[in-house]
């Protein structure tokens, strides 16, 4: 059973608007949420992370939103720009168990058109 | 540059015979990780370290094993009992996996494996 849900598949956004990407979670157990971005043939690099405590996280254009009653995070990318354009994974971290493992969405392929 | 250096990037395997995939960092990060993603799934867990001469079976271990006699190395061998091998297989790495705050793995370019 899939802890950390990416329910979009694929996203198209207009270069200049706002990318809002979603994630769903079913761990209350879970401490920390983090999301990487991967280009094909490529490993994932970290953009940003959020705790618990928090309800949002920004670092430049990224700004991570948490909403811990409705289990649901989002990846606000604004203004978007092409070079956005890849998979967005979701991950989580803390159910106690993993030891710090995170555990990955599927994730959301984001095309950014010129 | 500190980072994860997998080799090699491609590989094909005939069906029956083992391959070992290399994953080396100079981050001097404690823990290491190797993860599988297939298309249109997330990454899954294979196996993790948290410390030299120590590993620990992810979600989907079965047909993989691997060995850590040093910090820096992280090698795993795809047996042929792993019924479906054919993926891209990611190794990482972190500072620790039970240390405070955020576990933030850092990533090798990944190996794509294909049997034939």
């Amino acid at each position: 059973d899939q802890q950390v849900k990416q329910n979009s598949p694929s996203l198209s956004v207009q270069e200049g608007r706002i990318s809002i990407l979603n994630c769903d979670y079913t761990n209350s157990m879970f401490d920390y949420f983090l999301w990487y971005k991967k280009y094909p043939a490529e490993g994932p690099t970290f953009l940003i992370s959020i705790s618990s405590i928090k309800d949002k996280n920004e670092d430049g254009r990224f700004t991570v939103f948490l909403n811990k009653s409705a289990k649901h995070l989002s990846l606000h990318i604004v203004p978007s720009q092409p070079g956005d354009s890849a998979v967005y994974f979701c991950a989580a971290s803390g159910d106690g168990g993993s030891q710090g493992n995170l555990i990955f969405g599927k994730g959301t392929k984001l095309s950014v058109k010129p | 540059d500190g980072g994860i250096t997998q080799s090699p990037k491609y590989l094909f395997r005939k069906e029956g015979q083992n391959v070992t995939l290399s994953c080396e960092q100079n981050l001097n990060h404690d823990a290491m990780y190797w993860y599988r993603q297939d298309p249109g799934q997330g990454l899954r867990l294979i196996y993790y370290s948290q410390i030299v001469n120590d590993f620990q079976k992810g979600d989907i271990a079965e047909g993989y094993s691997v060995s850590r006699e040093k910090k820096e190395s992280f090698p795993l061998t795809v047996t042929s009992a792993q019924k479906n091998p054919t993926a891209f297989y990611l190794c990482a790495s972190s500072i620790s996996s039970a240390s405070a705050g955020a576990n933030v793995l850092t990533f090798g370019a990944g190996s794509r494996l294909t049997v034939l």
